[in-house]
C-alpha cells in the first residue's frame, strides 16, 4: 500500500536550535514530493517540490533534500515564526495529480 | 491575486440537513481536489475533477457529492450530514502538469451535531 509516514509527530526546539524533519514513503514512481507548512485554522501553504533522487531546494532557514525513499527537511537556526505543521505528500506515476499527505510534524520553536 | 476561496469557513449544522461548501479559484486551472483533514489522519481526498464535467472518487468519498459545471468552481454538497462528517474541509487547484503544487483554500470547519 502507497504511504507517505512523518516523523517526529512533534517536536520543540529552542530558538536557534537546528534540526530535521523526516518523509518516508513507499510508492513507486514518484513524480514529486512536496512538503507545505500549515498554520492553526489555515490552508497549507506550499514550500517545495523535489523530483529526483540527490536534489535539494533552499527557502531561508529551511532546506530539502530527497533521497530514493525518504526526505529531510532541515530547518537551521530555527525562529518562533517557524512553528507550524509541516506537511510531506507525494505524487506518483499513474496516480495523476493525486497527493498522499504524511499525517505532518508539529513544530514548535521557543524563544 | 492568484488563490482559491472557499465558503462558509465555518458552519454548525444539524444532521441529516443538506449543506453546499463553494470552492472557487482564479488560476485558471484545469485539476481541482477536496481532502478532509482530521486529527491524526492527515488530509484525505474526497473528490477531484480534472477538467470541468470530469470527476472521480478519492479516498473517503462516502457521503458526499461534487459537480464541475464550471473550470473556476467546484463545489462540495454533503446530501444527508452525520457527525462522522464533522471535519476540516479543503479545496485544492492546481495545472494539470504532474508534478505541480497544489494551491489550497482556507479551510472550511464544518460542525455537525
Amino acid at each position: 500500500e502507497d504511504q507517505v509516514t512523518q516523523s517526529p509527530e512533534a517536536l520543540r526546539l529552542q530558538e536557534g536550535e537546528s534540526s530535521s524533519l523526516n518523509c518516508s514513503y513507499t510508492v513507486s514512481g514518484l513524480r514529486g514530493l512536496f512538503w507545505y507548512r500549515q498554520d492553526p485554522g489555515k490552508g497549507p501553504e506550499f514550500l517545495f517540490t523535489l523530483y529526483s533522487a540527490g536534489e535539494e531546494k533552499e527557502k531561508e532557514r529551511l532546506k530539502a533534500t530527497l533521497t530514493k525513499k525518504e526526505s529531510f527537511l532541515h530547518i537551521t537556526a530555527p525562529k518562533p515564526e517557524d512553528s507550524a505543521t509541516y506537511l510531506c505528500a507525494v505524487q506518483w506515476n499513474g496516480g495523476y495529480n493525486k497527493l498522499i499527505f504524511g499525517a505532518g510534524t508539529r513544530l514548535a520553536v521557543h524563544p | 491575486e492568484a488563490q482559491v476561496t472557499q465558503n462558509p469557513r465555518y458552519l454548525i449544522t444539524v444532521t441529516g440537513k443538506k449543506l453546499t461548501v463553494t470552492c472557487s479559484q482564479n488560476m485558471n486551472h484545469e485539476y481541482m481536489s477536496w481532502y478532509r483533514q482530521d486529527p491524526g489522519l492527515g488530509l484525505r481526498q474526497i473528490y477531484y475533477s480534472m477538467n470541468v464535467e470530469v470527476t472521480d472518487k478519492g479516498d473517503v468519498p462516502e457521503g458526499y457529492k461534487v459537480s464541475r459545471k464550471e473550470k473556476r468552481n467546484f463545489p462540495l454538497i454533503l446530501e444527508s450530514p452525520s457527525p462522522n462528517q464533522t471535519s476540516l474541509y479543503f479545496c485544492a487547484s492546481s495545472s494539470p502538469i504532474q508534478g505541480s503544487e497544489q494551491y489550497f483554500g482556507p479551510g472550511t470547519r464544518l460542525t455537525v451535531t
